[in-house]
């Protein structure tokens, strides 16, 4: 499958613990976008990567943080959680860097990571 | 800031009855405006975008920078085209979704 994967599916873990969330993108899709969907919230953007360095960053807690790797995938670290932190999170990834109106910064998504936190 | 509304959480049409799913931006500069839609148990995808001009499966979206507005449109609803629908907006931070709006097309 050449699209955004992202594991694991499902999560569910308790208040305090700590939990990792992992994308690869696309083949040949540089930028890494993760974004937090919760019910009343709509999709918010967390924070963005484009070749391994940080691009732009969104409404992230102190207490997430994200990173991109050289081969391209990202992890996006969640701790201390709290029960306000259960959504799905959702990685998509694009071409391009994002500085410039192109049909090379469309996203493409991934199916989202959902965590549950008791 | 950059804004997207989407006044409607739900909207039930008719077969065969047109559609308007509703989209209004917020944003200072020259906006990029998209719609992504997700059918049930599929993902988010790109539906279209204003710069395309395109038509997509029988929707069409026109940008009105006078309204601020970037409103989604078919004439003749399909069963299919039952879905959540995201307006998002591209300015100068990347993509800002609205909440969504959840068409049901009643057969």
């Amino acid at each position: 499958d050449s699209g955004v994967t992202q594991t694991p599916k499902h999560l569910i873990t308790a208040t305090g613990q700590r939990v990792t969330l992992r994308c690869s993108p696309r083949s040949g899709d540089l930028s890494v976008y993760w974004y937090q969907q919760s019910l009343d919230q709509g999709l918010q953007f967390l924070i963005q990567y484009y070749n391994g360095e940080e691009r732009a960053k969104g409404n992230i807690l102190e207490r997430f943080s994200a990173q991109q790797f050289p081969d391209l995938h990202s992890e996006l670290n969640l701790s201390s959680l709290e029960l306000g932190d259960s959504a799905l999170y959702f990685c998509a990834s694009s071409v391009g860097e994002g500085t410039l109106p192109s049909g090379a910064n469309v996203l493409t998504f991934g199916a989202g990571s959902r965590l549950t936190v008791l | 800031a950059q804004r997207v509304t989407q006044p409607e959480k739900l909207l039930s049409v008719f077969k065969g009855a047109p559609v308007e799913l509703k989209c209004n931006y917020s944003y200072s500069g020259s906006p990029e405006l998209f719609w992504y839609v997700q059918y049930s148990r599929q993902r988010l995808q790109l539906l279209l975008r204003h710069i395309s001009r395109e038509s997509i499966k029988g929707f069409t979206a026109d940008l009105n920078k006078g309204e601020t507005s970037f409103h989604l449109k078919k004439p003749f609803a399909q069963e299919e085209d039952s879905a959540m629908y995201y307006c998002a907006l591209k300015g100068n931070t990347p993509l800002v979704f609205g909440k969504g709006t959840r068409l049901s097309v009643i057969a």
